[in-house]
């Protein structure tokens, strides 16, 4: 098993710019969530999804959108990228939700938005 | 809104010193977990405590979950420069896990 991966490892962007940030796991996990860690403030959580066709808004989700068509696959999409999204984006998967299960975190997404 | 709080954020020691750290919750809490973070790398999970209480064991470190569900606890003892990392701990009521904001362990050779 692959586990949880995520492309790409860096990108740069420009102010205004869109993107997807990709996320996949091999484990049939229903549960899959994405973090952004800023230095100094830990982990927060964007987005998450409790199984395909299923999400829902963490602590912070503006600027940007999810979906889930599948139960591999959980892309992050910047719509408008702004210099206050630079950050590490994490993304994590586990069986049934991260308050019964292991928690695995794929590798990171590090974005500069320029 | 709940908040995990880990204080302070930083501690530095000496290689073979004992070290503890602690997480708090302004509510009470279903479970805590405990993740550590390699510099450069990303979370893994280490253990999740569920019961008031609980103490738990992996070599040298130890997880303790406070009787009220509210506060937990991680001992390291001699701790070795394989220890260096940030430990963040993480509870959840529901389906939103919270971080703290972690401390970041420095090892003195």
């Amino acid at each position: 098993n692959a586990g949880v991966t995520q492309t790409p490892k860096f990108q740069v962007l420009k102010t205004g710019q869109s993107m997807t940030l990709q996320c996949a796991q091999d484990m049939n996990h229903e549960y899959m969530s994405w973090y952004r860690q800023d230095p100094g403030m830990g982990l927060r959580l964007i987005h998450y999804s409790v199984g395909a066709g299923i999400t829902d808004q963490g602590e912070v989700p503006n600027g940007y959108n999810v979906s889930r068509s599948t139960t591999e696959d959980f892309p992050l999409r910047l719509l408008s990228a702004a210099p206050s999204q630079t950050s590490v984006y994490f993304c994590a998967s586990s069986l049934r939700g991260p308050y019964t299960d292991t928690q695995y975190f794929g590798p990171g997404t590090r974005l500069t938005v320029l | 809104g709940q908040q995990v709080m880990q204080i302070p954020q930083y501690q530095h020691v000496q290689e073979g010193e004992d070290f503890t750290t602690y997480c708090n919750s302004s509510t009470t809490l279903s479970n805590i977990q405990w993740y550590k973070q390699r510099p450069g790398g990303h979370p893994v999970f280490l253990i999740q405590l569920v019961k008031s209480g609980e103490v738990k064991k992996q070599k040298r470190l130890t997880f303790q979950f406070g009787e009220a569900k509210k506060n937990s606890s991680l001992h390291i003892t001699a701790t070795q420069t394989t220890d260096v990392g940030t430990y963040f701990c993480a509870g959840s009521p529901e389906s939103k896990l919270t971080f703290g904001k972690g401390i970041t362990l420095s090892v003195r050779p």
